[in-house]
């Protein structure tokens, strides 16, 4: 069984378009997250999402947009992607409401998005 | 602005080696420091440490924090091929939000 489950794994698109990556997770965990990992390997927090709220926004375009359907969900859609968008999103879950106390991130295995 | 910094970037050497990978941080409202493993795909977690001076361990892998210094390093002893990963240091700031270094390529040769 997945813990953290996105989908796509792969997605190759053009600039302009738009597109969404799924996350899942059946942890039973209460925040979620997403990371981007650049070409250089630089794991770079964008959103965390406590129980369907929004806790962190970090300095990402209006282009970037998260929902959370349910606590079990947190996806991405991005519009008008552009070559820097190019890079691996990684969605992510922590045990604990409210705060990563244990440490332990479990991560999804990530979601290659090359934008041509 | 909070940054982590891990070195070196890359490393390679032979199996039965030992290394040591390091990590210094320079965050507003730290909280801990977190070693995590990455092979091919998703990022594992391998220690958390918040108390200065202790070490931790996990069967070859040791790690220990210095609050004084901000730093921490990250050793394994013994290396095997399997070692082979991104070795990610990142620091716990405030509630939620790691901040990641940009990792450690470590490649052991047999």
């Amino acid at each position: 069984d997945t813990a953290v489950s996105q989908t796509p794994k792969y997605l190759v698109t053009q600039m302009g378009n738009d597109k969404s990556i799924k996350c899942e997770q059946n942890l039973g965990h209460d925040t979620m997250y997403w990371y981007k990992q650049d070409s250089k390997k630089f794991l770079k927090i964008m959103f965390s999402y406590n129980n369907k709220e929004l806790i962190i926004n970090e300095t990402v375009p209006n282009r970037f947009s998260p929902k959370s359907p349910d606590k079990a969900h947190l996806n991405l859609h991005i519009n008008s992607l552009e070559l820097g968008d190019s890079a691996v999103y990684f969605c992510a879950s922590s045990p604990r409401g409210g705060g990563v106390d244990t440490g332990e991130l479990f991560f999804g295995e990530g979601s290659r998005l090359t934008v041509l | 602005e909070d940054k982590v910094v891990q070195s070196p970037l890359s490393l390679v050497v032979h199996e039965g080696d030992t290394v040591t990978l390091n990590c210094s941080y320079e965050v507003t409202n730290f909280r801990s420091l977190l070693w995590y493993k990455q092979e091919k795909k998703a990022p594992t977690f391998l220690f958390m440490l918040t108390s200065s001076g202790i070490e931790k361990k996990s069967g070859r892998l040791s790690s220990i924090l210095d609050k004084k210094e901000l730093s921490s390093i990250l050793n394994i002893t013994a290396t095997q091929t399997g070692d082979s990963a991104i070795y990610l240091c990142a620091s716990l700031q405030g509630a939620q939000k790691l901040v990641f270094g940009q990792g450690t390529r470590l490649t052991i040769n047999p």
